[in-house]
């Protein structure tokens, strides 16, 4: 049973247009998390939950939607979407002690491309 | 805000050779943990190893050490016996605070030659 999961894995799509992508965790963790990784690898936290509460909204454009329908989902939805959105994105999620945080388990990404 | 410094971009390393790699973070914070990520081709992210900053006792699992100095704010990663399948990316992150997320430096590549 995959940990995180994230679907869709491949993404390909035409500017303007609007997708989701998926994530599910079954590791009984509190927190979620969205990250994006750019063409350089460079790895950028998006946005992060704590049971279906938004707690970290990076600048990031409101063109991208987190929702949380609970503490074991996190979709990202993305509108209108630009040639810049071109990245992987990772969903992780973790189980932050009271003042520290613990290891991110992640999906295997997905890598969206807008031609 | 807190910062992960990778200085090298890219690293090579003979197969059953030691390579170190580096990473300096910057935090005003006093408990935190620091953590290793690789990265192969397939790009799953995994945990090679982590370190409390309370531990002064350096982390090790199998051939993954490292070499954590808190007061110089420095965490380098030691492969020894390198392998072919060590060839990946790999990422210093620091993890403070109640939040739980991590923040990455830009990572390493390291290849390994036969």
């Amino acid at each position: 049973d995959t940990a995180v999961s994230q679907t869709p894995k491949y993404l390909v799509t035409q500017m303007g247009n609007d997708k989701s992508i998926k994530c599910e965790q079954n590791l009984g963790h509190d927190t979620m998390y969205w990250y994006k990784q750019d063409s350089k690898k460079f790895l950028k936290i998006m946005f992060s939950y704590n049971n279906k509460e938004l707690i970290i909204n990076e600048t990031v454009p409101n063109r991208f939607s987190p929702k949380s329908p609970d503490k074991a989902h996190l979709n990202l939805h993305i509108n209108s979407l630009e040639l810049g959105d071109s990245a992987v994105y990772f969903c992780a999620s973790s189980q932050p002690g009271l003042a520290v945080p613990g290891e991110l388990f992640f999906g295997e990404g997905s890598r969206l491309t807008v031609l | 805000a807190q910062t992960v410094t990778q200085s090298q971009p890219e690293m090579s390393v003979q197969e059953a050779e030691t390579v170190t790699l580096s990473c300096t973070y910057d935090t005003s914070e006093s408990d935190y943990y620091l953590f290793w990520y690789k990265q192969p081709p397939s790009r799953q992210m995994i945990l090679v190893i982590r370190q409390e900053a309370y531990k002064q006792q350096n982390a090790t699992e199998n051939r993954f050490s490292v070499n954590f100095q808190k007061a110089a704010k420095s965490f380098s990663l030691k492969i020894s016996d390198s392998q072919l399948g060590d060839a990946a990316m790999y990422f210093c992150a620091y993890g403070g605070g109640s939040q739980g997320n991590l923040i990455f430096g830009k990572g390493t590549k390291l290849s390994v030659k036969p």
